[in-house]
């Protein structure tokens, strides 16, 4: 089983739609959590980080559910902008200074007018 | 802004050849990481370092090595390269204090093709 899972998708949705993705984690111990942007042919990106009692930046909201081990991210009125993949990414325990990440697949998102 | 690049951004090598790929952070930051990125399976952690001269094994170490003699430069090693190395490699830095110890930046990647 993966450490980290994401549907690879894609989710073609129009503009304007609102689109959510799901990631789940197989370690329990996990401690942090954060989503990761990666357009084509470019580097990942940090999207927003993943707190206990979820967090919103803009369009973005993000949400942690530790007992079902699994974090999601919505994006509300989508742009044409926001196609990419999305990663999701889990630190599974505090690794001392070097704070080792595990990614997942990621899922991509095509926005179409 | 921090900035960490990378040697090429297209290498294409051949079979047994010995391959360096260096990465580069300004920001002097504490941890680099050597990824590869491969379609279905995400980034992988071949090896990372915390400090000058340290490194430790990621998830998929078995013919890589890596180099760190500077806190700016960690250097990836294929010392016989193969066909199942053609892959997509990023480097990254992060800090280990501050207000974002977790945010990983990456370098812009090195597609290497073995043939």
């Amino acid at each position: 089983r993966k450490e980290v899972e994401q549907d690879p998708g894609p989710f073609n949705v129009p503009e304007g739609a609102t689109v959510a993705f799901n990631c789940t984690y197989s370690n329990s111990a996990s401690q942090s959590f954060f989503w990761y942007r990666q357009d084509c042919r470019k580097e990942p990106k940090l999207l927003m980080s993943v707190y206990s009692s979820g967090n919103e930046d803009g369009r973005f909201t993000a949400q942690l559910n530790r007992a079902s081990q699994y974090i999601s991210l919505l994006i509300r009125d989508s742009k044409l902008s926001d196609s990419a993949t999305y990663l999701c990414v889990v630190n599974p325990v505090f690794s001392g200074g070097y704070n080792k990440l595990i990614f997942g697949a990621g899922t991509r998102l095509a926005v179409h007018p | 802004d921090v900035k960490v690049t990378q040697s090429s951004r297209y290498l294409v090598k051949r079979t047994g050849e010995k391959v360096f790929l260096e990465c580069v952070q300004d920001m002097d930051h504490e941890n680099m990481f050597w990824y590869r990125q491969d379609p279905g399976l995400g980034l992988r952690l071949i090896y990372f370092s915390y400090d000058v001269k340290m490194k430790e094994k990621g998830d998929i170490p078995e013919g890589y090595s890596v180099s760190r003699e500077k806190k700016e430069r960690f250097s990836l090693i294929l010392k016989s390269a193969s066909t199942n190395q053609t892959s997509m490699y990023l480097c990254a830095s992060s800090a280990t204090a501050g207000s974002s110890p977790h945010e990983q930046y990456f370098g812009p990647g090195t597609r290497l093709t073995v043939t």
